[in-house]
């Protein structure tokens, strides 16, 4: 069984476009959180966020947005792509402070 | 301000080489270290430490923790062509803030 799983696997799209990317965990777990690959394969925080607080990485631009709609899912928004988002984007959840498990990834492309 | 460093970046060692990587950090309110392993897909991961002098070992890798040094190495014994991947160091600080270093790309050759 997945434990953490992302939609969609590729995603290409057009500057401009809004678009979100889906994230669902069966773990149980308090806090999920979203990375951005870039192209030195350096993983970044954007958000991390549990059924308390959402804590967002202050160099994440505000056309980001995460949205749960239950402690199992967390979706990212992106508004007004620019070629510059294109990345892997990864999902991953904990329980508290354990290490994280992360999704599969998202390869974004934007053109 | 907030930092991990790894070293080397890259790595190419031959088959039944032992290897060690490094991972030093630089953060506030320290809360744990994570080895991960990354290939093509989502990296996954190796171990947790928080405790400084405690050896985590799983089958020919092993890893310590320094709190006093700010540091944490992983171990590779007897290495395998499989092990060829980046591995990732993670830094758990403040209220879950979690950075990743750059990662060592490792190398090895039959």
């Amino acid at each position: 069984d997945t434990a953490v799983s992302q939609t969609p696997k590729y995603l290409v799209t057009q500057m401009g476009n809004d678009k979100s990317i889906k994230c669902e965990q069966n773990l149980g777990h308090d806090t999920m959180y979203w990375y951005k690959q870039d192209s030195k394969k350096f993983l970044k925080i954007m958000f991390s966020y549990n059924n308390k607080e959402l804590i967002i990485n202050e160099t994440v631009p505000n056309r980001f947005s995460p949205k749960s709609p239950d402690k199992a899912h967390l979706n990212l928004h992106i508004n007004s792509l620019e070629l510059g988002d294109s990345a892997v984007y990864f999902c991953a959840s904990s329980q508290a402070n354990s290490w994280r498990y992360f999704g599969p990834g998202t390869r974004l492309l934007v053109l | 301000e907030d930092k991990v460093v790894q070293s080397p970046l890259s790595l190419v060692v031959h088959e039944g080489d032992t290897v060690t990587l490094n991972c030093s950090y630089e953060v506030t309110n320290f809360r744990s270290l994570l080895w991960y392993k990354q290939e093509k897909k989502a990296p996954t991961f190796l171990f947790m430490l928080t405790s400084s002098g405690i050896e985590k070992k799983s089958g020919r890798l092993s890893s310590i923790l320094d709190k006093k040094e700010l540091s944490s190495i992983l171990n590779i014994t007897a290495t395998q062509t499989g092990d060829s991947a980046i591995y990732l160091c993670a830094v758990v600080y403040n209220n879950n803030d979690m950075r990743f270093g750059a990662g060592t790309r490792l190398t090895v050759k039959p």
